[in-house]
């Protein structure tokens, strides 16, 4: 697509339950990244994919976090458990992978709140 | 990867140039300096990248000494819409996968 995609937008869930936030990268992009936004703050890296494997999955906050990524493009990451905490916005980047002169193209996130 | 320093916030007003400057310190030979750009409600968007001296596109310049240890962003004549939050990352080659965000500057620009 033109555009990294992700969905939903916005997902709103009781805690306790498991969530899956789905990230449609940019054809072609073999890299892709998940990362976690906080109200007002940076953003947190999670994941990183270089294809369909994960070669850095040292920013997951805990064993309740996992992702995968099939096909080399749609990747999803599933939340188990979910806590007060987790809520954040949670951002998915993709690139061509090494030094893309362009950067990374992000999408627009999905907002989660766990109540 | 190097850590970067940036002023928290800045005010300016529309029409005027913006500067914003970035301090990394203990940026590497082969890291490159890049911005991101970020509205409310919205992914960062890349803004441009360099390495060394001057580099310039549709959107900003971003100016590097020669001792690399800092960069500026420069926007020229911003409008309101340049409101956001503009984060300066460096990173590697090898090691750009894992670009790491510090807590940008926010840009307020008024009429």
């Amino acid at each position: 697509g033109a555009g990294v995609s992700q969905s939903p937008s916005n997902k709103v869930t009781e805690k306790g339950k498991d969530v899956e936030l789905r990230c449609d990268p940019i054809s072609g992009h073999t890299a892709l990244y998940w990362y976690r936004q906080s109200l007002g703050q940076g953003l947190e890296f999670l994941i990183y994919f270089q294809g369909n494997s994960a070669p850095d999955k040292s920013g997951l906050p805990s064993d309740r976090f996992s992702a995968e990524r099939t096909g080399g493009s749609v990747s999803t990451l599933t939340i188990q458990r979910t806590q007060q905490e987790d809520s954040a916005v949670y951002l998915c980047a993709s690139s061509r992978g090494g030094q893309d002169p362009y950067g990374y193209t992000f999408g627009s996130g999905t907002r989660l709140t766990v109540v | 990867l190097a850590k970067t320093t940036q002023p928290i916030s800045m005010d300016s007003y529309e029409g005027q140039e913006v500067n914003i400057t970035c301090s990394h310190n203990n940026i590497a030979t082969n890291d490159y300096i890049t911005w991101y750009q970020q509205f409310p409600s919205q992914g960062p968007r890349f803004i441009i990248q360099g390495y060394k001296t001057k580099v310039t596109n549709e959107v900003a310049s971003l100016f590097i000494p020669a001792d690399r240890k800092s960069s500026t962003l420069s926007l020229p004549r911003v409008s309101l819409s340049d409101t956001a939050v503009y984060y300066c990352l460096v990173g590697g080659m090898d090691s750009s996968y894992k670009l790491i965000f510090g807590s940008g500057t926010r840009l307020l620009v008024r009429p």
